[in-house]
């Protein structure tokens, strides 16, 4: 059983670009929770998809946007890039809202 | 606004002792609390959770304890090894409501020292 992947590993990126971060749920999987860990802080909680639907937001702007297509798999873009956004991006999915994440290995962005 | 917090960035102990970790809440909707584990370079690991309808849950080595009137949590690690040297992240949801949407603590590195 495959587990919880994400591509890529690393990204630079600068001020003002576009970028698509991508997560490949578990088998069986329909759910996928996406992170933002800012060095030394936790984990915080951008967005979650259910079944391809946004099934809660976190407080961040719109210019974070994501999706989830059919087969569970999920994408995370960002527009305008900020300086701040430079963080870990933790993908983590589930087999229902209300059952246990497994998190990926994440995505490192740095935004020069 | 931290709603869940972590005040020790980090704690060191001796193989075979006990480890204990804190976290705080602000929160009083949270009523269900977990903890994490991470590696460098890996996703967080689910080590162990508590409903708020308890006050103590155990799993071999792992127990966490939650004081509701004190918003306070605390996991123990008994006996410590060597191995469990990585960053422990406190997390909790208003699971009634919202699911497994989680807030997460600023994390505790944890060394243990053979």
């Amino acid at each position: 059983e495959t587990g919880v992947t994400q591509s890529p590993t690393h990204l630079i990126k600068t001020r003002g670009q576009q970028v698509t971060l991508r997560c490949s749920s578990q088998s069986g999987h329909n759910t996928v929770s996406w992170y933002q860990q800012a060095l030394g802080q936790g984990p915080q909680f951008i967005f979650q998809y259910y079944r391809e639907e946004e099934n809660g937001r976190g407080n961040f702007p719109p210019r974070f946007s994501g999706l989830q297509f059919p087969n569970y798999s999920s994408e995370l873009n960002v527009n305008a890039l900020e300086l701040d956004d430079s963080a870990l991006y933790l993908c983590a999915s589930s087999s229902g809202t209300y059952n246990e994440q497994f998190f990926g290995p994440g995505t490192r962005l740095t935004v020069l | 606004d931290q709603q869940v917090k972590q005040n020790s960035p980090s704690l060191s102990v001796q193989e075979g002792r006990i480890s204990i970790l804190n976290c705080d809440y602000t929160n009083s909707m949270f009523d269900y609390f977990l903890w994490y584990k991470k590696y460098p370079a890996e996703g967080p690991t689910f080590l162990i959770s508590i409903s708020s309808i308890k006050d103590k849950n155990e799993d071999g080595r792992f127990t966490v304890f939650l004081n509701k009137s004190a918003k306070h949590l605390s996991l123990h690690i008994v006996p410590s090894q060597p191995g469990d040297s990585a960053v422990y992240f406190c997390a909790a949801s208003e699971w009634e409501t919202s699911g497994s949407r989680l807030t997460f603590g600023e994390g505790t590195q944890l060394t243990v020292n053979p």
